[in-house]
């Protein structure tokens, strides 16, 4: 089985840098995601990492260490849009492309 | 391009009815995937179709299913409701089969009374 963990909830001020984590254990391991869902919409691709180190796009990157199990999402000059829900989803090997889940983390970010 | 599109968005239905919703994905993708998001359990994994072919499933019960047409498109179905079947129901598109890069749809909310 997968199991998956990220905090909960996380606050931050409009402007700062806030780095939620993902930690996972997987049989096997074939990519790891994150997306971006806002309160009543349908989650957005963010970032995918299969190799290990950091992934640059913007003012969110994403880092990834296999042989720990871990993984953060790094949002700089944070907006008040940024205020989402914050999912990460692990691939495993062995033929199923499916991702599993993690509940996600809801991020508030405060002027 | 438009996005990937699902009808109804929002439903309301009796323990013990079926529900058939619909899911059309983005222009020349033919991956469709299919998943439950709750409060409770997060977002959780149903089926995967790919030239009109299941090719993973999720573990919830036989009540779901689902198909996919030649044009890509996809639904699911649902019988004999639950109330724990109260959930938003997410659609999404892929290129090819275990794409990487997942589209979401909006979502369909339905509600089991």
């Amino acid at each position: 089985g997968q199991n998956i963990d990220q905090p909960t909830e996380m606050t931050a001020t409009e402007g700062a840098i806030v780095q939620i984590n993902c930690t996972y254990q997987t049989s096997g391991f074939n990519g790891l995601f994150w997306y971006q869902q806002h309160a009543g919409e349908a989650p957005t691709f963010l970032s995918y990492n299969v190799l290990d180190g950091l992934e640059e796009k913007g003012r969110f990157s994403s880092f990834l260490s296999r042989s720990k199990g871990y993984s953060y999402l790094l949002l700089k000059e944070l907006q008040m849009k940024d205020s989402a829900s914050y999912l990460c989803a692990v691939r495993a090997s062995g033929g199923s492309y499916i991702p599993t889940f993690g509940r996600g983390t809801s991020l508030i970010v405060h002027p | 391009k438009a996005g990937v599109t699902q009808t109804p968005r929002y439903l309301i239905k009796t323990r013990g009815q079926q529900v058939t919703l619909s899911c059309s994905p983005i222009s020349g993708h033919r991956s469709v995937s299919w998943y439950q998001q709750t409060p409770g359990q997060g977002l959780q994994f149903l089926f995967e179709y790919f030239s009109e072919t299941q090719r993973n499933k999720g573990n919830f019960p036989g009540r779901f299913s689902g198909r996919q047409f030649s044009n890509s498109r996809s639904e699911m179905n649902v019988s004999t409701l639950e109330l724990g079947d109260s959930a938003l129901y997410l659609c999404a598109s892929s290129l090819s089969l275990g794409g990487n890069e997942q589209f979401f749809g909006p979502g369909t909310r339905l509600t089991v009374l």
